[in-house]
């Protein structure tokens, strides 16, 4: 069974541009979860998405978006890009949801300058 | 609000013997649960238990072991005998909707 795919893995970008990264979960898993990790504040629930829907979500900006479709292919996207956005964003997925076991993908490193 | 604390941020061992991580936990809702998550230096993360907030039986698993106590809302995971493997941070989280992590403690297993 193929794990959880990101891409892509990493990526360099610039203050004020958007980025898009994707995440394809575990066949049959339906429930897809995004984090950020950073050596500051560590890792950080940021959405989850069920079913095409947001069904939780962190405390972050609403810079911060995503979507899940019908195949449970998940994107995230971050508009105006800053510097601390800079991190490893981590997508899990899971059968039920993110209270449930959960499998992590090996994360997309965006570094922005 | 749901907190994690793992006071630990680094601990270093010799090969075979037993290290205990600690994990301390703070919320106000009832029905939670309780995970731990290793995650070696290739960086994806790594399910390693859950534990529902009614079930308080400590488990064991090979090596690993876990201690559950709602009275001092600790869950502390025990590697016995510990191998260079093992190193690797793990994070302690909660959550009934949505998870919490702690900051996560290296562990260093030297030879």
């Amino acid at each position: 069974k193929a794990g959880v795919t990101q891409t892509p893995r990493y990526l360099i970008k610039t203050r004020g541009q958007q980025v898009t990264l994707s995440c394809s979960p575990i066949s049959g898993h339906r429930s897809v979860s995004w984090y950020q990790q950073t050596p500051g504040q560590g890792l950080q629930f940021l959405f989850e998405y069920f079913s095409e829907t947001q069904r939780n979500k962190g405390n972050f900006p609403g810079r911060f978006s995503g979507r899940q479709f019908s195949n449970s292919r998940s994107e995230m996207n971050v508009s105006t890009l800053e510097l601390g956005d800079s991190a490893l964003y981590l997508c899990a997925s899971s059968f039920r949801d993110s209270v449930f076991e959960q499998f992590f993908g090996p994360g997309t490193r965006l570094t922005v300058l | 609000a749901q907190k994690v604390t793992q006071a630990q941020t680094e601990i270093s061992v010799v090969e075979k013997e037993d290290v205990t991580l600690d994990c301390v936990y703070e919320t106000r809702d009832t029905t939670y649960y309780l995970f731990w998550y290793k995650q070696p230096p290739s960086g994806e993360l790594v399910f390693l238990i859950r534990r529902n907030s009614f079930d308080e039986q400590n488990e064991i698993s090979g090596r690993y072991s876990w201690n559950f106590q709602k009275s001092t809302s600790s869950f502390n995971f025990t590697i016995t005998a510990s191998q260079v493997v093992d190193s690797a941070v793990y994070f302690c989280a909660l959550g009934n909707s949505k998870l919490t992590f702690g900051k996560g403690i290296t562990l260093s297993v030297r030879p």
